[in-house]
C-alpha cells in the first residue's frame, strides 16, 4: 500500500517555542492531506484540511494562527505548533489520499510541551 | 455532535473466537465507511472498507457488515488472534466530500 511518513515519531520541546511536524507521501502524489490530533482514549479530531498550493482549511474552533499548515508540494505536508503551551501536548497524525475514499496514514508524532 | 459512534469503548474475547466490533451513524449522506487499527504511539493502518451499495464485504479474516436502514455496520474477525489486540475505529465519508468522521475507537483484547 502507499506510505505516508510522518516525522519527527516524538517531540519534547519547552513552553513557547515551536515545533515543526513533516507528513510525505512517499509514493503518490497528494493534492489533499489532513491533520488530526487524538487526546488520550478519545477519537481523532480533523484538525484542518491542507490543500496543495493553496490555504489549509481549518475546522471549528482550530486555531488557525497556533496551527500553522503549508503544503507546499502534493508530497509535502507541514504543520507548525506554534508558541507551544503544555496544553497542546498531543499525538498529531497526518493523512494522505491518492482518492478520497483510501486514506494512507503517518506514523504519528507524539508532542510533550514542558 | 458525534455523527459516528462506537458505544463499547472495549472488548475482550478468547484466542480463536469471533471478535464483534459495531458502529453507527447518523448522517445518512455517508455512503462509505472504513475500519482502521491502531496501536498506541502509531497511526492508524486500514482494514477495510465497504461502499453503501453493498451489505458485506469480505477480506480473509475481516467481515465487515452494512445495515444501512439501521445505520450500523460491524467488523467481524474470525479467527481472532494475540496480534489483532488494538483500538479499531470505524471512519465514515461521503463521496461528494473528502473528510473522514471518526467513531471514538473500540479496545480489543484477544486473551491468549
Amino acid at each position: 500500500g502507499a506510505v505516508v511518513s510522518q516525522h519527527p515519531s516524538w517531540v519534547i520541546c519547552k513552553s513557547g517555542t515551536s515545533v515543526k511536524i513533516e507528513c510525505r507521501s512517499l509514493d503518490f502524489q497528494a493534492t489533499t492531506m489532513f491533520w488530526y490530533r487524538q487526546f488520550p482514549k478519545q477519537s481523532l479530531m480533523l484538525m484542518a484540511t491542507s490543500n496543495e498550493g493553496s490555504k489549509a482549511t481549518y475546522e471549528q474552533g482550530v486555531e488557525k494562527d497556533k496551527f500553522l499548515i503549508n503544503h507546499a508540494s502534493l508530497t509535502l505536508s507541514t504543520l507548525t505548533v506554534t508558541s507551544a503551551h503544555p496544553e497542546d501536548s498531543s499525538f498529531y497524525i497526518c493523512s494522505a489520499s491518492r482518492v478520497h475514499t483510501e486514506a494512507f496514514f503517518g506514523q504519528g508524532t507524539r508532542l510533550t510541551v514542558v | 455532535d458525534q455523527q459516528v459512534k462506537q458505544n463499547s469503548p472495549s472488548l475482550s474475547v478468547q484466542e480463536g473466537r469471533i471478535s464483534i466490533l459495531n458502529c453507527d451513524y447518523t448522517n445518512s449522506m455517508f455512503d462509505y465507511f472504513l475500519w482502521y487499527k491502531k496501536y498506541p504511539a502509531e497511526g492508524p493502518t486500514f482494514l477495510i472498507s465497504i461502499s453503501s451499495i453493498k451489505d458485506k464485504n469480505e477480506d480473509g479474516r475481516f467481515t465487515v457488515f452494512l445495515n444501512k436502514s439501521a445505520k450500523h455496520l460491524s467488523l467481524h474477525i474470525v479467527p481472532s488472534q494475540p496480534g489483532d489486540s488494538a483500538v479499531y475505529f470505524c471512519a465514515a465519508i461521503k463521496s461528494s466530500g473528502d473528510k473522514l468522521t471518526f467513531g471514538t475507537g473500540t479496545r480489543l483484547a484477544v486473551r491468549p
